[in-house]
């Protein structure tokens, strides 16, 4: 069966720091990936998506990057974290069609200090 | 452009009533609905969803939604609430057109004992 891995499942960070987060996933092949953004416990923020190795396309300009170096890893980064980066981080994949639906990771709650 | 609203910030029910969780939903072609739950500070879960067929769909934890075409709607039911229903409700839509899936806002949902 497919299982989502993200990790750090918390994470506090100074002002100005970097930022990785990582995300895997196991059980299948060729999966689509997202980073969102959950503000306030509501609503999602597409931040990248990924259909492939090393294609990542943004969904807002912003202080954060995105990577996929192997077909079932994407990372997320942050060269200098800024407070307003504080949020909960998801990580999702779907198959390449989507038709499915996403399966999310258990987040990451980011607090920038 | 799809797009979906969830007109609710917050439903409230009494444990064994029945509950509805509205959605709308705007998109160029054919839609495909999806209904999603989040406990706290946890990633998002499948419930449903509506591809194509039967206007009635069924899901998980007792679930169902009610695709109606012509109200551009799909609303989430459960005959008989639990106060374990308690959690924030997302519904997303996504159009044959576009690679990819729009959250809504979300609902909470209170569940009282």
């Amino acid at each position: 069966s497919q299982t989502i891995h993200q990790w750090p499942a918390t994470l506090v960070q100074p002002v100005g720091s970097p930022l990785s987060l990582e995300c895997t996933v196991e059980g299948t092949s060729n999966p689509n990936l997202y980073w969102y953004r959950q503000a306030a416990g509501r609503g999602l923020q597409l931040l990248f998506y990924s259909v492939g190795i090393g294609q990542i396309s943004s969904e807002v300009p912003q202080n954060l990057s995105a990577s996929r170096p192997q077909d079932r890893q994407f990372i997320l980064s942050s060269k200098k974290l800024l407070l307003s980066d504080s949020g909960f981080y998801l990580c999702a994949w779907s198959t390449p069609g989507g038709w499915g639906g996403y399966t999310f990771g258990s987040g990451t709650r980011l607090t920038v200090v | 452009a799809q797009s979906v609203a969830q007109p609710e910030d917050q439903v409230n029910v009494a444990e064994g009533n029945p509950l509805t969780v509205k959605c709308t939903y705007s998109v160029s072609g054919n839609p495909y609905l999806f209904w999603y739950v989040q406990y706290p500070n946890r990633g998002l879960q499948f419930l449903l969803k509506y591809i194509t067929g039967d206007n009635l769909v069924k899901g998980s934890y007792g679930f169902e939604a009610e695709f109606n075409k012509s109200q551009t709607s799909f609303h989430l039911k459960k005959p008989s609430a639990l106060v374990s229903d308690s959690a924030l409700y997302f519904c997303a839509v996504r159009d044959i057109s576009s690679f990819k899936t729009i959250f809504g806002a979300g609902t909470r949902l209170f569940v009282k004992a």
